[in-house]
């Protein structure tokens, strides 16, 4: 159980193109989404904390327009990194909020971008 | 808000011997632990955790102490073995929904033959 998916695994992209990240939670439903940014040999950021069917709640320092989070099932959020640039690229991960009290983070395999 | 740290940020042992990480947490509000292991070009995977209600918690060869009045924990990996080698780390929230995880900076260990 616990199983959560996001989709691409890669992506490549010109600078000024916009990205799409999907988060999927395969088997339970998620109330919570997070979104992670992770950088070579560091520790994991988060982004924003996304709940199904409300704005998305952004870290300090991270823009909201410029990252769209939309969280519109309870198994589905989405990060469209808009107008990318080549300081966009990173490794992207998402978590769902699970587990008896919804306290554990479930984590998906992440999707590395890559903006030329 | 909560600061974790984690040490080392290297570990080399050799295979079948114990390894140890440390991650100290600032915020005494904090009541959940987990431990994440991150395998290269991966997410990372839960493999132990523990709340602030027990002090020790074991899983076959991985186990986790706590204690709170030092607001510290750790990570045993007993008999490691070179599937063990990744990067591991630390984090510390407060139970309930939409509760977000605090990581520390992460272990890398290196189990050589």
């Amino acid at each position: 159980g616990a199983v959560v998916s996001q989709h691409p695994s890669r992506v490549i992209c010109k600078s000024g193109t916009s990205v799409k990240i999907e988060c999927r939670s395969l088997d339970f439903q998620a109330t919570t989404m997070f979104w992670y940014r992770q950088f070579p040999k560091q520790s994991l950021m988060l982004m924003a904390t996304s709940n199904e069917g409300s704005k998305a709640t952004y870290e300090q320092g991270v823009e909201k327009d410029k990252f769209l989070i939309n969280h519109a099932s309870l198994t589905l959020s989405t990060l469209t990194v808009t107008s990318a640039h080549p300081e966009d690229s990173s490794f992207y991960i998402c978590s769902a909020g699970g587990g008896t009290d919804l306290t554990e983070q479930f984590f998906g395999p992440g999707t590395r971008l890559t903006v030329l | 808000g909560e600061n974790v740290e984690q040490h080392p940020s290297t570990l080399s042992v050799q295979e079948g011997d114990s390894a140890v990480i440390k991650c100290t947490y600032s915020d005494s509000a904090s009541n959940y632990f987990p431990w994440y292991k991150q395998e290269l070009g991966k997410g990372p995977q839960l493999i132990i955790d523990i709340r602030s209600n027990v002090g020790e918690k074991k899983d076959q060869r991985i186990a986790v102490t706590l204690n709170k009045t030092a607001k510290h924990f750790s990570l045993h990996i007993t008999e490691t073995q070179p599937e063990d080698s990744a990067v591991y780390f630390c984090a510390a929230s407060i139970t309930g929904t939409a509760s977000k995880l605090t990581f520390g900076t992460g272990t890398r260990l290196q189990v050589t033959l």
